[in-house]
């Protein structure tokens, strides 16, 4: 049963720390994906890949957030310096991306990471 | 732009009422509709999913169909149980070539025994 894997699944940080959440697609996937979830604001994308080639990062504070990845089985979502307001579920997710329609497949998302910034 | 709209909830259903829960959405092409939900502390899963007009997706009960006419895809389930308490999103994928979803707000199912 494939499953995408996130890791830390919660972190605890001060202002100004660094944070680095990890995501393993599922085998075979060519998008990835990151979200980040609060009350206030829902579910937003903040950046994701085809083929590795990051495709769209305009939901991301550039300043302070970056994603990455490395190869195929690893994903990476850093925030540096962690801000309290950055405190939110950070859910990867992957898929494949019809190429034919143009249409995003199914998404597969991870278990989420849960991070509080003090 | 592409967008997804939703019922407000919190919906609060007893168990084995009957349940809708509404999508409408906008979009440029013709794209590709899910449902997911989640349950509390966990991501989000895949419910159910229609890719053409008159589809009908269904898994565990739960139904919707793509209506292309009314540009809807309400979530129904004819009696839902306490385990179904969850947050529901709706979501499409058109066919724009960014394989990205437009997602709904969500809305909270809680379904009381």
């Amino acid at each position: 049963d494939a499953r995408v894997t996130q890791t830390p699944r919660h972190k605890v940080t001060e202002m100004g720390q660094e944070v680095t959440m990890r995501c393993q697609p599922i085998l075979g996937h060519n998008t990835v994906f990151w979200y980040r979830q609060t009350m206030m604001q829902g579910l937003e994308l903040l950046a994701y890949f085809r083929n590795r080639a990051p495709l769209d990062d305009s939901g991301m504070p550039k300043d302070r957030f970056s994603a990455e990845m490395p190869d195929a089985t690893l994903a990476t979502l850093k925030i540096q310096p962690s801000e309290p307001r950055d405190s939110a579920v950070y859910f990867c997710a992957s898929g494949l991306g019809d190429t034919s329609s143009g249409r995003g497949e199914t998404q597969y998302f991870g278990p989420g990471t849960r991070l509080l910034v003090l | 732009g592409d967008s997804v709209t939703q019922m407000e909830g919190p919906v609060t259903l007893s168990e084995e009422a009957f349940l809708t829960i509404n999508c409408t959405y906008t979009a440029t092409g013709y794209p590709s509709l899910f449902w997911y939900v989640q349950y509390p502390g966990e991501g989000l899963q895949l419910l159910l999913k229609a890719t053409k007009a008159d589809d009908k997706g269904s898994n565990k009960g739960f139904e919707a169909t793509y209506r292309k006419e009314t540009t809807s895809f309400h979530l129904e389930k004819g009696s839902v149980q306490v385990s179904d308490s969850a947050v529901y999103f709706c979501a499409l994928s058109d066919v724009d070539g960014t394989y990205k979803y437009i997602f709904g707000t969500g809305t909270r199912l809680k379904v009381l025994a």
